[in-house]
């Protein structure tokens, strides 16, 4: 059984840009979840999707927006890129949503 | 906000010798907690957990303790071993499950041999 996968795992963007992060959960997984990590600081949750739809969002602007495929991938986008948005981007997929978390190992994005 | 809190950036400890790694939280809403592990260029990897109607979790190594009335909680790891090494994150979250998990800033632990 394969682990997170993500994808890509560098990029660098300039501000006012928009990115499309992806996510490949483990088979079966039906919830995925995205975090922020900025530089120093711990994982801040983005959001949740289950089955497909929103399931919870953090403190976060409407810029930032995702997608839940029934393949098991998803997708977190971010329009009107800032300065801000540069961290590292992970995604946690679960079997269940009160169920164990499974990180991928990141997307670190830059924004210049 | 900082909701959760691990004041401690880094810790250096001896092989063998006892690790303890500090977590304070701020919302009484917080109903289990969680640490998690992280090695560089990998995502985080769950440790060990315990609900707010324990005082104390053991998995091997590993023990976690909760204090509910100073809002704190600890993890233990003896005896440390090098491959200890890494940062660990104190989560926490409004219920027994792992949404809208919040994170402490992270401790960074070389376990020395």
């Amino acid at each position: 059984e394969t682990g997170v996968t993500q994808s890509p795992t560098h990029l660098i963007k300039t501000r006012g840009q928009q990115v499309t992060l992806r996510c490949s959960s483990q088979s079966g997984h039906n919830t995925v979840s995205w975090y922020q990590q900025a530089l120093g600081q711990g994982p801040q949750f983005i959001f949740q999707y289950y089955r497909e739809e929103e399931n919870g969002r953090g403190n976060f602007p409407p810029r930032f927006s995702g997608l839940q495929f029934p393949n098991y991938s998803s997708e977190l986008n971010v329009n009107a890129l800032e300065l801000d948005d540069s961290a590292l981007y992970l995604c946690a997929s679960s079997l269940e949503v009160l169920s164990e978390q499974f990180f991928g190992p990141g997307t670190r994005l830059t924004v210049l | 906000d900082q909701q959760v809190k691990q004041n401690s950036p880094s810790l250096s400890v001896q092989e063998g010798r006892i690790s303890i790694l500090n977590c304070d939280y701020t919302n009484s809403m917080f109903d289990y907690f969680l640490w998690y592990k992280k090695y560089p260029a990998e995502g985080p990897t769950f440790l060990i957990s315990i609900s707010s109607i324990k005082d104390k979790n053991e998995d091997g190594r590993f023990t976690v303790f909760l204090n509910k009335s100073a809002k704190h909680l600890s993890l233990h790891i003896v005896p440390s071993q090098p491959g200890d090494s890494a940062v660990y994150f104190c989560a926490a979250s409004g219920r027994r499950g792992y949404q809208k998990v919040t994170f402490g800033t992270g401790t960074k632990l070389q376990v020395i041999p």
